[in-house]
């Protein structure tokens, strides 16, 4: 049973580029959630997505967007790559609004220098 | 309002002995409180979740203390060991899909 996975692992951009994260949710979940964790902090929400539509945004600018496919993976996308958007970000899934928990992946590394 | 504050920042404890971090929340509409455990390198894993509807929680080595009327919980980590040096994060969220918020951390180190 495979688990949230990410890709890439880690990543490296100079600032005013563009990038896009992707994320397959574990088996049987439909709901993808993304999260940034800047080194020494706990994971800040950024959007979740579920049936191919956004339905939460955490307090983050328009340059990061995202989109959920039918097979319900995910991609977060962030524009015009500033210093501090360095960090682990981070994709969960879940089962719709079930009472199941939300399992994480392993999260991409992303450096901006 | 939809801050948790978490402590201590880190803490050291002796093989054997007892960890205990503790979390705060003002957001009283928050239903569900999961705590997660984070090794270098990887994604936060759950650990041990718990309800307002119940006081304590027990998995094995790990318990959940919930106070409702204080908005505080804490987890109790018994009989510590090497192996669970790692980062712990509180969390709540209104409804267990939902938005995570997470406190800011747990350093925690076991010594031999």
């Amino acid at each position: 049973d495979a688990g949230v996975t990410q890709s890439p692992t880690h990543l490296i951009k100079t600032r005013g580029q563009q990038v896009t994260l992707r994320c397959s949710p574990k088996s049987g979940h439909d709901t993808v959630s993304w999260y940034q964790q800047a080194l020494g902090q706990g994971p800040q929400f950024i959007f979740q997505y579920y049936e191919e539509e956004e339905r939460q945004r955490g307090n983050f600018p328009d340059r990061f967007s995202g989109h959920q496919f039918p097979n319900y993976s995910s991609e977060l996308n962030v524009n015009a790559l500033l210093l501090g958007d360095s960090a682990l970000y981070l994709c969960a899934s879940s089962l719709g609004y079930s009472n199941q928990p939300q399992h994480f992946g392993d999260g991409t590394r992303l450096s901006i220098l | 309002q939809q801050q948790v504050k978490q402590s201590p920042q880190s803490l050291i404890v002796q093989k054997g002995g007892i960890s205990i971090i503790n979390c705060a929340y003002e957001n009283t509409a928050f239903d569900y409180f999961p705590w997660y455990q984070q090794f270098p390198g990887k994604g936060p894993a759950l650990l041990i979740a718990i309800r307002p509807d119940v006081s304590e929680k027990k998995e094995g080595r790990f318990t959940i203390s919930f106070n409702k009327s204080a908005k505080q919980f804490s987890l109790h980590i018994m009989d510590s060991q090497p192996g669970d040096s790692a980062t712990y994060f509180c969390a709540a969220s209104t409804g267990t899909a939902s938005k995570l918020t997470f406190g800011t951390g747990t350093r925690l180190q076991v010594t031999l």
